[in-house]
């Protein structure tokens, strides 16, 4: 059974802390994103990375940054979190032209 | 980059009655269209997808219909029932990495 693990559920920080989301995935994809979702907004795509050590920037960048050390694993930094970052996070993963696998979310509280 | 348009956002059905959500999308090199069911509290989750070379998708009680020349594609949901209560999301592929997102659909199944 393929999976995609974040490693936090729900997460409460206080504003100006450093945040590391971090998310794993066993399928040997080449592809992981991180997403954020907000009501009538979707899912927008914050960064992605198609190889170790590779990012993109998505559509929604700033105030973010991202880790891929290795292939299984894709870490999303906020440097300093501020309150509008208060969001659900989530991390997909797949390969080239199929479907995308997403992990259950980190509901993240700013305050 | 792409742009993916869905509706409607909200959309209450009464139990047996077919559903049916519209996206459109704005670029024709888009070739991969995939559909994700998110449930209250989970990731999203694959349902069906299609291809550019494809008109239609079946799959039991879900089929998914692709119109290249007017660049929009809709899901159809037969004989609802109330586990189909959930949120939908279309999404366009163009590179075969990044995915665009549609706005979502909550989905009410009435008993």
């Amino acid at each position: 059974d393929v999976k995609v693990t974040q490693s936090s559920r729900y997460l409460v920080k206080r504003t100006g802390e450093k945040v590391f989301l971090e998310c794993v995935q066993d399928m040997d994809h080449e592809n992981m994103f991180w997403y954020r979702q907000d009501p009538g907004l979707g899912l927008r795509l914050i960064y992605f990375s198609y190889d170790v050590k590779m990012k993109e920037k998505g559509d929604i960048p700033e105030g973010y940054s991202v880790s891929r050390e290795k292939k299984e694993r894709f870490s999303l930094i906020l440097e300093s979190a501020s309150t509008n970052q208060t969001s659900m996070y989530l991390c997909a993963s797949r390969r080239m032209n199929t479907e995308a696998f997403f992990g259950q979310g980190t509901r993240l509280t700013v305050v | 980059g792409e742009n993916v348009e869905q509706h409607p956002s909200t959309l209450s059905v009464q139990e047996g009655d077919s559903a049916v959500i519209k996206c459109t999308y704005s670029d024709s090199a888009s070739n991969y269209f995939p559909w994700y069911k998110q449930e209250l509290g989970k990731g999203p989750q694959l349902i069906i997808d299609i291809r550019s070379n494809v008109g239609e998708k079946k799959d039991q009680r879900i089929a998914v219909t692709l119109n290249k020349t007017a660049k929009h594609f809709s899901l159809h949901i037969t004989e609802t029932q109330p586990e189909d209560s959930a949120v939908y999301f279309c999404a366009a592929s163009i590179t075969g990495n990044q995915f665009y997102f549609g706005t979502g659909t909550s989905l009410t199944v009435i008993p």
